[in-house]
């Protein structure tokens, strides 16, 4: 059974770093680009960032390029989210997925991790 | 950017009635739309891609159409757990996996 399971949010203040962590079990790692998804209270789904397999290739939304620097560990099966100069508008529940087999949607995702910033 | 919309926002509707979602892309993304469904409090969970795939375990009530600009994610004959939030999402090209806004089904 695929599981991801990511950790790391919190309460930040205006500015500040936070780093989520997604583990993940089940899975060949390192086959799969892997990404982060977020959704502010009581709002859609955002796209944050994608990674591919080897971790070679990065892609950010236009909201966090520049503060958000995503990447893996795949001999630790883990994916990171390092968020820096964080804004309110940060605030939401952060999802990592995991790419399908058929590469055309996500087919796994956590269970998010809240990331509350405000002073 | 290509910008994806989805229509109507929200959906009145009683169980047992069918119920279209529409999700228009600015650009032409060939088949690479994928289809969701979010309850509240939960991830989001994988009902469609391709535009037309099923995914493994979803029921067949769900259906999914369209080509280029133009997608419709169909449920033939909604079900008391069908009562969610759907999102279409364009998955043709890593550096934009952009969502739609979502369409809210209701109990009617």
């Amino acid at each position: 059974e695929v599981q991801l399971v990511e950790s790391g949010g919190g309460l930040v203040q205006p500015g500040g770093s936070l780093r989520l962590s997604c583990a993940t079990s089940g899975v060949t790692f390192s086959v799969y680009a892997m990404s982060w998804v977020r959704q502010a209270p009581g709002q859609g789904l955002e796209w944050v960032s994608t990674i591919s397999g080897s971790g070679g290739f990065t892609y950010y939304a236009d909201s966090v390029k520049g503060r958000f620097t995503i990447s893996r560990d795949n001999s630790k099966n883990t994916l990171y989210l390092q968020m820096n100069s964080l804004r309110a508008e940060d605030t939401a529940v952060y999802y990592c997925a995991k790419d399908g087999k058929a590469v055309a949607g996500f087919e796994h995702w956590g269970q998010g991790t809240l990331v509350t910033v405000s002073s | 950017d290509i910008q994806m919309t989805q229509s109507p926002s929200t959906l009145s509707a009683s169980v047992g009635d069918r119920v279209t979602i529409t999700c228009r892309a600015s650009q032409s993304i060939s088949h690479w739309l994928a289809w969701y469904q979010q309850t509240p409090g939960k991830a989001p969970k994988l009902l469609i891609y391709k535009a037309s795939t099923l995914e493994s375990g979803v029921p067949s009530r769900f259906s999914g159409s369209g080509s280029g600009t133009e997608f419709t994610l169909t449920i033939s004959s909604l079900q008391p757990d069908d009562f969610a939030t759907y999102y279409c999402q364009k998955y043709n090209n890593y550096s934009s996996l952009i969502f739609g806004g979502g369409t809210k089904v209701e109990i009617k």
